[in-house]
């Protein structure tokens, strides 16, 4: 499979935990995505890499939340001290870019990781 | 401020017909939008990109307008079927790193 892949699938735990999220983009992809959705919202953006340099990141990621990507290749989501608002789906996204070098805004999801804080 | 919306009401209608979603965006100038389909508890998939200077895209079934003096996008489905039962999101490409996605319209086609 050369899509975009994420692990775990589901994760519980308890409020006050940490937890860490693992996504391997597609392999000829730069650019990596996390976003957050919850039920019945479209996909919130987190922050974004271009191969190592994480460039963008929302307001929405508190100081629990870090991101990284060490070798430009996976990347991982670490929550710290989950709390129960931290209970959604991440999704992991990736692309290359465009010809223009521009964002055009396909993007390649994985299936995401729930999270539920109990 | 910025927005993107979507009809939350869901789109009820009967295998055959077309289905018609609407996208409406505020204080945007955005260069691509695009739509994906997303099933329960799975990733969104990427459908179309339209760019700023097309009126119209057009893939298989699917038709994609855009109008960038309204501010508004809809999304066709011609002859549709129960298969294409899921929530479609519309998401603008904002000129920087961020695509923005809408909260989606769930669509349900009766056989």
């Amino acid at each position: 499979d050369t899509g975009v892949s994420q692990d775990p699938r589901h994760k519980i735990t308890k409020r006050g935990q940490n937890v860490t999220f693992r996504c391997d983009p597609i392999s000829e992809h730069n650019r990596l995505y996390w976003y957050r959705q919850t039920l019945g919202q479209g996909p919130e953006f987190l922050t974004y890499f271009q191969n190592e340099a994480q460039l963008e990141k929302s307001r929405l990621l508190s100081d629990r939340f870090s991101a990284e990507r060490p070798k430009g290749s996976f990347s991982t989501l670490e929550i710290q001290r989950t709390e129960q608002g931290d209970s959604a789906m991440y999704l992991c996204a990736s692309s290359s870019p465009s010809t223009s070098g521009r964002n055009t805004g396909e993007l390649f999801f994985g299936e995401g990781s729930r999270l539920t804080v109990l | 401020s910025q927005k993107i919306e979507q009809n939350s009401e869901a789109l009820n209608i009967q295998e055959g017909k077309t289905a018609t979603l609407t996208c409406n965006y505020t204080n945007y100038s955005p260069a691509y939008l695009q739509w994906y389909r997303q099933d329960p508890g799975r990733g969104p998939v990427f459908l179309l990109l339209i760019r700023e200077n097309e009126k119209e895209k057009r893939k298989e079934r699917l038709k994609v307008t855009f109008d960038t003096t309204l501010k508004q996008s809809l999304f066709h489905i011609t002859a549709s079927q129960p298969a294409d039962s899921a929530t479609y999101l519309c998401a603008l490409a904002t000129g920087g790193f961020k695509t923005i996605f809408g909260a989606g319209t769930r669509l349900f086609v009766k056989a």
